[in-house]
């Protein structure tokens, strides 16, 4: 089963709300990803786990705060986002961690987020 | 830098004939290469991928690409295309030895394939 989890699937909010989304995964697998997407555009890079630490933040502005609370989750908070924030939020895991040769990244279904 | 082209935004095809999304890489040392599909509203779809070994890779729905170290390249193909492969294709590269797992993304390749 190659199945990653994401809720809700649509989230409106307005720039002074604090929300969070959700990722989760049973496939024992030790990297976790969020990736923002914009229509028909590829999906940017915004966080890594690796065995449940931050390996990596893409520069991203501090209104997203990821946190991973065990190796099967992965949240992301949400606070004071900006209209052009509105993106298609996906979550990744892969097995072995990020550097593991077995590195494929399997997708959650995402959430379409909207900011008013 | 690593980076990925895919040099057609949109590619139509009739039902039943053979299709071809196009890729290329960039990459320092040897390439783990992938393809994803996305459907509208959807996450991405892992179809198939690369690492070691046949140059002929095949993946789900039909699907297989072709590796070619010399001209850089990773076509996805399909012998006999359907209308419900109309979708977004993403094209993506990870080096082996890439701290974090990062996947370079093409631009996508939006698939078109008419009745």
């Amino acid at each position: 089963d190659t199945e990653v989890t994401q809720t809700p699937k649509h989230l409106v909010m307005g720039m002074t709300n604090k929300k969070s989304l959700k990722c989760e995964q049973h496939m024992g697998h030790r990297a976790m990803y969020w990736y923002k997407q914009k229509a028909k555009k590829p999906p940017e890079l915004m966080f890594v786990y690796s065995y449940e630490k931050l390996s990596i933040n893409e520069s991203v502005p501090s209104r997203f705060s990821p946190e991973c609370p065990n190796s099967s989750l992965l949240n992301l908070h949400l606070h004071a986002l900006q209209p052009e924030d509105s993106a298609l939020y996906l979550c990744a895991s892969s097995p072995g961690g990020p550097t593991s040769g077995r590195g494929t990244q399997y997708f959650g279904p995402g959430t379409r987020l909207t900011v008013l | 830098a690593q980076s990925v082209a895919q040099p057609e935004d949109q590619v139509n095809v009739a039902e039943g004939n053979p299709l071809t999304v196009k890729c290329t890489y960039s990459v320092s040392g040897n390439p783990y290469l992938f393809w994803y599909v996305q459907y509208p509203n959807r996450g991405l779809q892992f179809l198939l991928k690369y690492i070691t070994g046949d140059n002929l890779v095949k993946g789900s729905y039909g699907f297989e690409a072709e590796f070619n170290k010399s001209q850089t390249s990773f076509h996805l193909k399909k012998p006999s295309a359907l209308v419900s492969d109309s979708a977004l294709y993403f094209c993506a590269v990870r080096a082996i030895y890439n701290q974090g797992g990062k996947l370079i993304f093409g631009q996508g390749t939006e698939l078109s394939v008419k009745p």
